[in-house]
């Protein structure tokens, strides 16, 4: 594909809801990556997927926060009974793990915001 | 712990005058890799340029060039010729090699004076 997508650009859920967050990463990219960034905030690492190894989640905030990925592509991050400082955008990144550069290439985000 | 640090919140450039963000990062591993991420307000992060911890020459791509002093950790952005469009977010991060974790720093907002 051509780029990192992620869908709903934008969600509006009630406090206690849970949200499902999807990510398409690019095509042939081995690693992926959620990140969370609260407004005026640079960006807070959730989750790691590579290849078929088990994901890191040592950046996940609570056991609330989930992630899986199937087939080695898409991506979902579930949040359960969400909360309002849940309310950030999440984005999504992936690379073609090569030694040393791993540039990350993201996605456009998706806008959480909890009422 | 692995740390980056942004201090300019904020700065301002004159249209086509160059401009310098800078970066310090702190690890104890020998080997890591730098990067730098412009945010517009879209709010995409766009991959800008990579110095790797062992590369001997700075990095250059097209009006972005990173002045990296390995001694120092500091791995400072420099756009030349500043343009309307760089107004923008910009991060700066760091991977070491064998971890899994990227670390962003707090960003600094660029804008561009006409």
């Amino acid at each position: 594909g051509a780029g990192v997508s992620q869908s709903p650009s934008n969600k509006v859920t009630e406090k206690g809801k849970d949200v499902e967050l999807r990510c398409d990463p690019i095509s042939g990219h081995t690693a992926l990556y959620w990140y969370r960034q609260s407004l005026g905030q640079g960006l807070e690492f959730l989750i790691y997927f590579q290849g078929n190894s088990a994901p890191d989640k040592s950046g996940l905030p609570s056991d609330r926060f989930s992630a899986e990925r199937t087939g080695g592509s898409v991506s979902t991050l579930t949040i359960q009974r969400t909360q309002q400082e849940d309310s950030a955008v999440y984005l999504c990144a992936s690379s073609f793990r090569l030694a040393g550069t791993d540039t990350q290439y993201f996605g456009p985000g998706t806008r959480l915001t909890v009422l | 712990a692995q740390k980056i640090t942004q201090t300019q919140p904020g700065m301002f450039v004159q249209e086509k005058e160059a401009v310098t963000l800078d970066c310090t990062y702190d690890t104890s591993d020998p080997s890591y890799g730098l990067f730098w991420y412009k945010q517009p307000s879209s709010g995409e992060m766009i991959f800008l340029i990579y110095q790797g911890s062992y590369d001997q020459q700075n990095a250059t791509e097209g009006r972005y060039s990173l002045n990296f002093q390995k001694a120092r950790k500091s791995a400072n952005l420099v756009i030349s010729a500043s343009q309307l469009g760089d107004s923008a977010m910009y991060f700066c991060a760091m991977r070491r090699h064998t971890g899994n974790q990227f670390y962003f720093g707090t960003g600094t907002s660029l804008t561009v004076i006409p």
